[in-house]
């Protein structure tokens, strides 16, 4: 499996209340992602980095700020927390953006807003 | 828009009995295409993939999928399932975005 960790794995917070996730990896790998996973939606891609404080939005990213200060972490930050985002946030990670890539996937987090 | 559609949201079978899981995408260019499988409680596995050469394809636990593509589909196959397959399976494609897109996801329930 890849080097990749995700912590807090279970968080239970409040609407309104600021939370961030953080995503590290051992790979030294470029690219890092950040998805949510909700029932009848897949994975849908929330921030995505490729570099050092380089990163551009997704499909969902409405919410959701991200940093990236080193190349091993990628932070996901959610500015004011709403029950909508009550859902289990994925970090992956690649090698490169190119056609041959493949993205692997870290442990998850399941956040719970109340 | 790009797009993937899994058409079987929740699949049961026994124990031995063949699966085929369906898979179409909506994009007229060069796709990479993906399955993964999420085990309970565990996080994403890539299972196979295809970039480009022959359309079938082997992956790991003896699971194949086969890219058509006048037919828009990557269907996954097993001959034989065992309960240890008990799981989600998600198809992902990759269009010129770069990004991966993927479907609603089909949970399998292998009944022993």
């Amino acid at each position: 499996d890849a080097g990749i960790t995700q912590s807090p794995r279970h968080k239970v917070t409040e609407t309104g209340t600021p939370v961030t996730l953080r995503c590290h990896q051992t790979e030294n790998h470029r690219y890092m992602y950040w998805y949510r996973q909700d029932p009848g939606h897949g994975l849908r891609l929330i921030h995505y980095s490729y570099g050092v404080k380089d990163t551009d939005k997704g499909e969902v990213s409405d919410g959701y700020s991200v940093s990236r200060s080193k190349t091993e972490d990628f932070l996901l930050t959610l500015e004011s927390a709403t029950s909508s985002q009550t859902s289990v946030y994925f970090c992956a990670i690649s090698d490169r953006a190119a056609s041959t890539d493949t993205q692997y996937f870290g442990p998850g987090t399941r956040l719970t807003v109340l | 828009a790009q797009s993937v559609s899994q058409h079987n949201h929740h699949v049961i079978l026994s124990e031995a009995a063949s699966l085929e899981l369906g898979c179409n995408y909506s994009y007229g260019g060069t796709v990479n295409l993906f399955w993964y499988v999420q085990y309970p409680g565990q996080h994403l596995q890539l299972l196979l993939k295809y970039f480009s050469g022959d359309p079938l394809v082997k992956g790991i636990k003896g699971f194949e999928a086969e890219f058509i593509k006048s037919k828009f589909s990557f269907n996954l196959r097993k001959p034989s399932v065992q309960w240890s397959d008990t799981a989600e399976y998600f198809c992902a494609m990759r269009g010129n975005t770069g990004k991966l897109i993927f479907g609603q996801g089909t949970t399998l329930q292998v009944k022993p």
